[in-house]
């Protein structure tokens, strides 16, 4: 059974700095990992999804990285601004289904 | 890209009312849709699969009787949370595949149900 952790649960940070989330997960049979971001009350926002046969994927200053065979995942924010606080979500994706992990709740201070 | 729509966004009713949420994806046929809960501070849970024309596929602890989920045609799902009690006050996130990358899902934004 899939499990996925993300560390840490919680991040402050001050404005400017790099900084970088963490994805683990049990099963390494995944098609798919995929980052998402979701602010208070809404939905989900895809940020980058990383295919099993791909290292990584990089989107403005966001750079995600894939290493199935050490069932580890990482997402790479530059320059982090107040904007970028919100909850960030890793889903490992098996033969039909995500699997979510706990999520990171990170606050930019201005 | 692929865009998917949830109505209503959010809905309050009376404990042991049925409520209905649609699930719509509006530039793409979903071959298979998925729906999730969230509570508060929690993670998403992935209550079922559902791919048209065919009975949903409930995960562990779901009640089918009590979330009955229909998916009519590629580009229309619905849940319908029967005789709602207040712990059932949750947001109700759809999701659906059937783009170009194998598995990936695309995400509604999700329903905040409150029961009385």
């Amino acid at each position: 059974k899939q499990e996925v952790t993300q560390i840490p649960a919680a991040l402050s940070v001050p404005e400017g700095e790099n900084l970088v989330l963490n994805c683990s997960f049990t099963d390494s049979a995944i098609y798919n990992l995929q980052w998402f971001r979701q602010d208070p009350g809404k939905g989900l926002t895809s940020l980058l999804l990383i295919q099993s046969s791909q290292r990584e994927q990089t989107s403005g200053r966001l750079n995600a990285s894939l290493d199935k065979s050490s069932g580890r995942s990482t997402l790479y924010i530059a320059a982090s601004q107040p904007g970028d606080s919100a909850t960030y979500l890793c889903a490992a994706s098996g033969t039909y289904k995500y699997i979510f992990g706990t999520g990171t709740r990170l606050k930019v201070l201005a | 890209g692929a865009v998917v729509s949830q109505h209503p966004s959010w809905v309050i009713c009376k404990s042991g009312t049925s409520v209905k949420i649609e699930c719509r994806s509006l530039d793409f046929q979903a071959t298979t849709m998925f729906w999730y809960r969230q509570f508060p501070k929690q993670s998403l849970m992935l209550m079922a699969t559902s791919n048209e024309g065919s009975k949903a596929t409930y995960e562990q602890g779901v009640e089918k009787d009590k979330f009955l989920i229909n998916h009519a045609s590629l580009t229309l799902s619905t849940l319908t949370v029967t005789s709602a009690h207040p712990e059932d006050s949750s947001f109700y996130i759809c999701s659906a595949s059937g783009g170009l990358v194998y598995n990936e899902q695309f995400f509604g934004p999700g329903t905040r149900l409150t029961v009385l």
